[in-house]
């Protein structure tokens, strides 16, 4: 099987744009999570969606936005981006109905988002 | 904030020596997980228990949870060069969808 698959692998862009991370979960994962890490904060909670349902957020602004496909593909984005949402955006799948509870996750390598 | 907390921060060891990391957590859980994640990498599930169960062993780890201290501990045996990375736990609140990481155990592991 595939694993989880993120795209692009690094991201460079200036400050007030906005950006799109694609994640593909693997195959029959129906649960895809988003978290934000870095150095200082370490690994915080964006959100989670399980069959196209935002079912959990984080708690970050609203500039930070996410979706989920019919196929369970994932996007998040990004708008008016500042200087500290330079970080590592992993996505993550699952397999269970109920997330954390004997369902573990499978992470993607990340993309890795340098604001200038 | 962070409900889970790994200490130590950072670890050096020995090959060949055990290594052991510590983690707390702020409410109830349905279970907790070890991860490991290689430098600018995704992270790789380790090894998960159950808040009913005390102990889990997967090859050379061994995870200990103490609800009653709401406290795990993560045990490599035998540590290889190749066991240096970052270790995070994360809790699985209950009724919640969320996973809740700590900042993590750099461990390094010198041949």
């Amino acid at each position: 099987k595939a694993g989880v698959t993120q795209t692009p692998r690094y991201l460079i862009k200036t400050r007030g744009q906005q950006v799109t991370l694609s994640c593909s979960p693997i195959s029959g994962h129906r649960s895809v999570s988003w978290y934000q890490q870095t150095p200082g904060q370490g690994l915080q909670f964006l959100f989670e969606y399980f069959s196209e349902t935002q079912r959990n957020k984080g708690n970050f602004p609203g500039r930070f936005s996410g979706r989920q496909f019919s196929n369970s593909r994932s996007e998040m984005n990004v708008s008016t981006l500042e200087l500290g949402d330079s970080a590592l955006y992993l996505c993550a799948s699952s397999l269970g109905a109920v997330l954390g509870r004997d369902s573990p996750l499978h992470f993607g390598n990340g993309t890795r988002l340098t604001v200038t | 904030s962070q409900q889970g907390e790994e200490d130590p921060q950072a670890l050096s060891i020995q090959e060949g020596e055990n290594a052991t990391m510590n983690c707390s957590y702020k409410t109830s859980i349905n279970n907790l997980q070890w991860y490991r994640q290689n430098s600018g990498r995704g992270l790789v599930h380790l090894i998960l228990i159950r808040s009913n169960e005390r102990e889990k062993h997967s090859g050379r780890l061994r995870v200990t949870l103490d609800t009653s201290k709401k406290s795990s501990s993560l045990l490599i045996t035998a540590s290889r060069a190749a066991d240096t990375a970052s270790y995070f736990c994360a809790s699985g609140k209950a009724g919640s969808y969320q996973l809740t990481f700590g900042k993590g155990t750099k461990l390094s592991v010198i041949p």
